[in-house]
């Protein structure tokens, strides 16, 4: 079975201090990988994907993440974050023939000015 | 209106009663999703739709009850609840399933007394 496990569900971090939020999955076959992030009253938006190819993946507002096969970890970063990015951050996997994505439980990133 | 909206955003409602969540998305996509949001829990999968055919449901009690009529909509209809159904609900749609972007709408926030 698949399973998401994101292990900080609380990250506080000053603003314009980088960040990462940690993602591990655990699958026996080959994975699709996404974050998503929601704000305050809304539902989920995506910030990026990796399907294929470069592991570096580069997504919207200045984020990052990075697959690592061997970890099996899909970590997600940014340089400086900005009050803005004050959200809940959610990694999700999904396998190449499913119909479905399985979601971690979510970290809460805070930016305190 | 654009991408996915849900009506209504706030729903009270007894354990008694009868209600339906709506969910819209002009989009154009194929596929539509139910998921249930509680705290510190990962998001759960609810239903698939992939075509206005049902095509994944994940053992969800027989008081949620699905309906999607044509590819735009999709209901949710609730009876008999019960008070740890209590949670966000949330709608997602995409182009087909499997690995494409999943698009949210804003939620309905339910609670069952």
């Amino acid at each position: 079975a698949q399973s998401v496990t994101q292990l900080d569900s609380q990250v506080p971090v000053f603003e314009e201090a980088p960040v990462e939020l940690r993602c591990n999955y655990s699958s026996s076959v080959s994975v699709y990988l996404f974050w998503y992030v929601q704000y305050p009253n809304q539902g989920l938006q995506l910030l990026l994907k990796y399907l294929s190819g470069s592991t570096l993946v580069k997504g919207i507002n200045g984020f990052e993440a990075e697959f690592n096969k061997s970890q099996t970890s899909f970590h997600l970063r940014k340089p400086s974050v900005h009050i803005s990015d004050t959200a809940e951050y959610f990694c999700a996997v999904t396998l190449a023939a499913g119909n479905q994505f399985y979601f971690g439980t979510g970290t809460s990133l805070t930016v305190i000015p | 209106e654009t991408g996915v909206t849900q009506t209504p955003r706030h729903l009270v409602m007894g354990m008694t009663n009868k209600k339906s969540l709506k969910c819209e998305q002009h989009l154009g996509h194929n596929a539509m999703y139910w998921y249930k949001q509680s705290a510190k829990k990962p998001l759960e999968l609810m239903f698939v739709y992939s075509l206005e055919e049902r095509v994944e449901n994940n053992s969800v009690p027989s008081r949620f009850s699905p309906e999607c009529p044509n590819s735009s909509h999709l209901f949710l209809h609730l009876h008999t609840l019960q008070p740890e159904d209590s949670a966000l609900y949330l709608c997602a749609s995409s182009q087909m399933t499997g690995f494409d972007e999943q698009y949210f709408g804003p939620g309905t926030r339910l609670t069952v007394t």
